[in-house]
């Protein structure tokens, strides 16, 4: 069965550079979740998003922004990286008709800010 | 508030050894679910099990097992046997309310020692 997608899997950037990670949600997933995992951390709720509206909001700096296309698939785009932006950023799918609550977690993309 | 803890950081036992994974969940939802997930090096997240609020019964599965207990807040994994594939950090969650974001344990590294 299709899985989350993300890409790129891994990315170097500089600080002050801008990075973009996509997510591509399982088929039929209207929802789509970001989360970010810093070294030795828990996963943190970045943002989510049902049929391209933004749904809830964590602790998602302001540098970064993100949206849900029409195809549903969904873009974190990161500005000014600091050296703390370093981490593993999951993105999740859901569908929104299954009371079921369950996630499915992408492979993660891990961003390294030199 | 939703919170989810994992008191034990880290724990070490020799192969063959069972061990428990203790997790302690606060949620003032009266529906909610609770996950487990694997962690192993290569970073992906591995979903284990997904046990709704309704639902107390145990469940086993191959070597592992979990014991949902309401009265105590408690989802605890056991891993009978243990072995070094086992290896990783599992994470213990949260998802109740709207349902739009999970809320992770800080995690329990396990060390499986041939």
């Amino acid at each position: 069965a299709a899985g989350v997608i993300q890409s790129p899997r891994h990315l170097i950037k500089e600080k002050r550079e801008t990075a973009t990670l996509k997510c591509y949600p399982i088929p039929r997933h209207d929802t789509v979740y970001w989360y970010q995992q810093g070294p030795g951390q828990d996963p943190q709720f970045l943002i989510s998003f049902y049929e391209k509206m933004q749904s809830d909001k964590g602790s998602i700096p302001d540098r970064f922004s993100a949206q849900q296309f029409s195809d549903y698939h969904s873009e974190l785009n990161m500005s000014s990286l600091e050296l703390g932006d370093s981490a593993l950023y999951f993105c999740a799918s859901s569908f929104s008709g299954e009371v079921a609550g369950e996630l499915f977690f992408g492979e993660g993309s891990r961003l390294t800010v030199l | 508030a939703q919170k989810v803890t994992q008191a034990q950081t880290e724990i070490s036992v020799v192969e063959k050894e069972d061990v428990t994974l203790d997790c302690v969940y606060e949620t003032r939802d009266t529906t909610y679910y609770l996950f487990w997930y694997k962690q192993p090096p290569s970073g992906e997240l591995v979903f284990l099990i997904r046990r709704n609020s309704f639902d107390e019964q145990n469940e086993i599965s191959g070597r592992y097992s979990w014991n949902f207990q309401k009265s105590t807040s408690s989802f605890n994994f056991t891993i009978t046997a243990s072995q070094v594939v086992d290896s990783a950090v599992y994470f213990c969650a949260l998802n109740g309310g709207n349902f739009n974001k999970f809320y992770f344990g800080s995690g329990t590294k396990l060390n499986v020692k041939p």
